[in-house]
């Protein structure tokens, strides 16, 4: 069980450009979520997957954002035209499904928009 | 929305110190998690209580889901449990996964 792990560890990026970040969940979970947290606050949910499938997105996740998980496996976030307001630290996190839903979370992806 | 409290906002204690946290929610939920977010951002799972008592070396929880509210404790604190410790109510969505809503959290800072 190697953890939840994310790349790149921080993004700079400049406005206006699209960026990509990757997660890849514990392998046997089959639960995938997005969480966004800005300085000061706690997390908040953005999206999540059930094994390729998206099935619930927040309001905070604008047209610009979109997210996948291709094979049920990994998953990418990607941000087009982004704004200053992007800026954010970009959590991952997975839980095994079938009613053991304890989150672990990822070291995350610091996204600094210039 | 539903809104999760978290007191005390901030807390320094001396070494070998014990602490209560608490965590106050305004509705029902399905679950309850604590999280241990470390100086370097990484955001530890310490416990899933849904209801009742759990303990895990010198930390325990308790949720008391019929008043909205858990508590963790703290005993015997080290350096290294500074950091920011938020509470996370969790709603089941379609499919069942688990949609957490975060508290508002507590600096802790542990000093020699």
């Amino acid at each position: 069980d190697t953890g939840v792990s994310q790349d790149p560890r921080h993004k700079i990026t400049k406005r206006g450009q699209n960026v990509t970040f990757r997660c890849d969940p514990i392998s046997e979970h089959n639960r995938l979520y997005w969480y966004r947290q800005t300085l000061g606050q706690g997390p908040e949910f953005l999206t999540y997957f059930q094994n390729e499938a998206q099935l619930e997105k927040s309001r905070l996740l604008s047209d610009r954002f979109s997210a996948e998980r291709p094979k049920g496996s990994f998953s990418t976030l990607e941000i087009q035209r982004t704004e200053q307001g992007d800026s954010a630290m970009y959590l991952c996190a997975s839980s095994l499904g079938g009613g053991r839903e304890k989150l672990f979370f990822g070291s995350g992806t610091q996204l600094s928009v210039l | 929305g539903i809104q999760v409290e978290q007191s005390p906002p901030d807390l320094i204690l001396q070494e070998g110190a014990n602490s209560t946290l608490r965590c106050n929610f305004s509705d029902s939920v399905n679950n309850l998690q604590w999280f241990h977010q470390n100086p370097w951002g990484q955001l530890i799972n310490l416990f899933y209580i849904p209801s009742g008592t759990k303990q895990n070396g010198r930390l325990s929880a308790t949720t008391v889901a019929t008043e909205r509210y858990s508590l963790l404790y703290i005993s015997s604190s080290q350096t290294t449990d500074s950091g920011v410790y938020f509470c996370a109510v969790g709603f089941i969505l379609t499919g069942g996964g688990n949609k957490l809503t975060f508290g508002t959290g507590t600096q802790l800072k542990v000093e020699l």
